[in-house]
């Protein structure tokens, strides 16, 4: 089966650190490009960074760019979020996506930042 | 960045009646490779985004035809044709022409 499976969420404080993963089963992970999208409490959808499939090139929004690094290993199919500086505001579920155009979801995991 | 206005923000629909949302884009989503990445999504209650459709009008595997998307440059549409009570939830359009950005969501419920 196709599937997506995120891991490591849960509470943190503001300026600490957590580090997201996503398992892929059932395609070539390799061959494809993966993201992290994100929905805080109530709210609609935010894009938070994509990775190309061979590793060679990744973006981030704004909001997220020098604090959280994506990255991955094709040999484990696993995706990586490492978030630091964390701040109340990206207190959201965090799914991981396949490709650019999120063609498949994961059932995503929860982070919130608080004190 | 691409804003995404869609409208309405909130739609309650008759069992077996259509239902439309649109999706304008603050500049065209026209890419220089010549395609429009203009995507669908629907959420149900309690579940993680699926997508329906991508670029402009195409269905995904496994999305009934009662779902339908349309539209060119900065202004597309997702059309139902005769809504059915698992169609309940919010749906967003999103843009992958130029980064990525997601509309606000549509929430769409049974009258």
């Amino acid at each position: 089966e196709v599937q997506l499976l995120e891991s490591g969420g849960g509470l943190v404080q503001p300026g600490g650190s957590l580090k997201l993963s996503c398992a892929a089963s059932g395609f070539t992970f390799r061959s494809y490009a993966m993201s992290w999208v994100r929905q805080a409490p109530g709210t609609g959808l935010e894009w938070v960074s994509s990775m190309r499939g061979s590793n060679s090139s990744s973006w981030y929004a704004d909001s997220v760019k020098g604090r959280f690094t994506i990255s991955r290993d094709n040999s484990k199919n696993t995706l990586y979020l490492l978030m630091n500086s964390l701040r109340v505001e990206d207190t959201a579920i965090y799914y991981c996506a396949r490709t650019g155009d999120f063609d498949l979801w994961g059932q995503g995991t929860l982070v919130t930042v608080s004190s | 960045d691409v804003v995404l206005t869609q409208s309405p923000l909130s739609l309650a629909v008759t069992l077996g009646q259509p239902a439309s949302i649109s999706c304008r884009a603050s500049q065209s989503l026209v890419h220089s490779d010549g395609s429009t990445y203009l995507n669908w999504f629907q959420q149900r209650p309690g579940q993680s985004p699926r997508r329906l459709i991508y670029k402009v009008s195409n269905r995904d595997s496994g999305v009934p035809d009662r779902f339908s998307g349309s539209g060119a440059g900065t202004d597309f549409t997702l059309k139902i044709s005769r809504v059915e009570a698992e169609d309940v939830g919010v749906y967003y359009c999103m843009q992958a022409t130029h980064w990525r950005t997601f509309g606000q969501g549509t929430k769409v419920e049974i009258k």
